[in-house]
């Protein structure tokens, strides 16, 4: 069965420039997470979507970051314009269903803005 | 210039040896509790979790042990092979569901 693709695997772009971050979840999951990875520490979330609901979104910053999951399969999240600060890896993981504690976690994009 | 970020805490084992990696958490409230492990350029992945309720759960070759007193969760690894080496988070998963909320790392090396 394959994982929870992500593509691409590694962007870099230039400050003020949009980027895009694609991820195909795990056929049957219906809950999608995107984190953010910075060096050295845990991944920390940024939204959850229930099947093509984004059911918390407290912790992106949406004045440059936004995302969607039209008809709640695959996921796009973007940065427009990107800073210097966003350089990170940026996870996709899928599960199940909400409460499942075993998330499944994509390889990662990991985005470096010079 | 100096790098800025973090220094993971490293833990340097012998292949064979049993490794203990520790974490504290903060949130007494939290339903369950996770441990996670993470291989250079791959995402994490689940390996064992336990409820509150519980102070210790086995799986294969991995024992976590909770100790809500102080507020301390560990991940003993038997028997640790090469394949072992990574960095392992832990999480907490609080009551009202769905969130993890994932510790700083801990990066475990296994020496021949």
């Amino acid at each position: 069965e394959a994982g929870v693709v992500q593509s691409p695997r590694y962007k870099i772009i230039e400050k003020k420039q949009p980027v895009a971050f694609w991820c195909n979840p795990i056929s049957g999951h219906n809950t999608l997470y995107w984190y953010l990875q910075n060096l050295g520490q845990g991944p920390e979330l940024l939204i959850r979507y229930e099947n093509e609901e984004a059911v918390d979104d407290s912790q992106l910053p949406k004045d440059r970051f936004s995302a969607e999951r039209l008809k709640g399969v695959d996921s796009t999240l973007k940065i427009q314009p990107a800073e210097l600060g966003d350089s990170a890896v940026y996870l996709c993981a899928s599960s199940l269903q909400g409460t499942s504690r075993e998330q499944f976690f994509g390889p990662g994009t990991r985005l470096t803005v010079l | 210039g100096e790098s800025v970020g973090l220094h993971l805490p490293t833990l340097s084992v012998q292949e064979g040896d049993n490794s203990i990696i520790n974490c504290a958490y903060s949130n007494s409230a939290s339903d369950y509790f996770i441990w996670y492990k993470q291989e250079s350029g791959k995402g994490p992945q689940f390996i064992i979790d336990i409820r509150s309720n519980m102070d210790k759960r086995q799986g294969q070759r991995v024992t976590v042990l909770l100790n809500k007193t102080v507020k301390h969760l560990s991940l003993q690894i038997a028997a640790t092979q090469p394949g072992d080496s990574a960095v392992y988070f832990c999480a907490e998963m609080p009551n009202s569901g769905y969130a993890l909320n994932f510790g700083k790392g801990t990066s475990l090396l296994v020496t021949p």
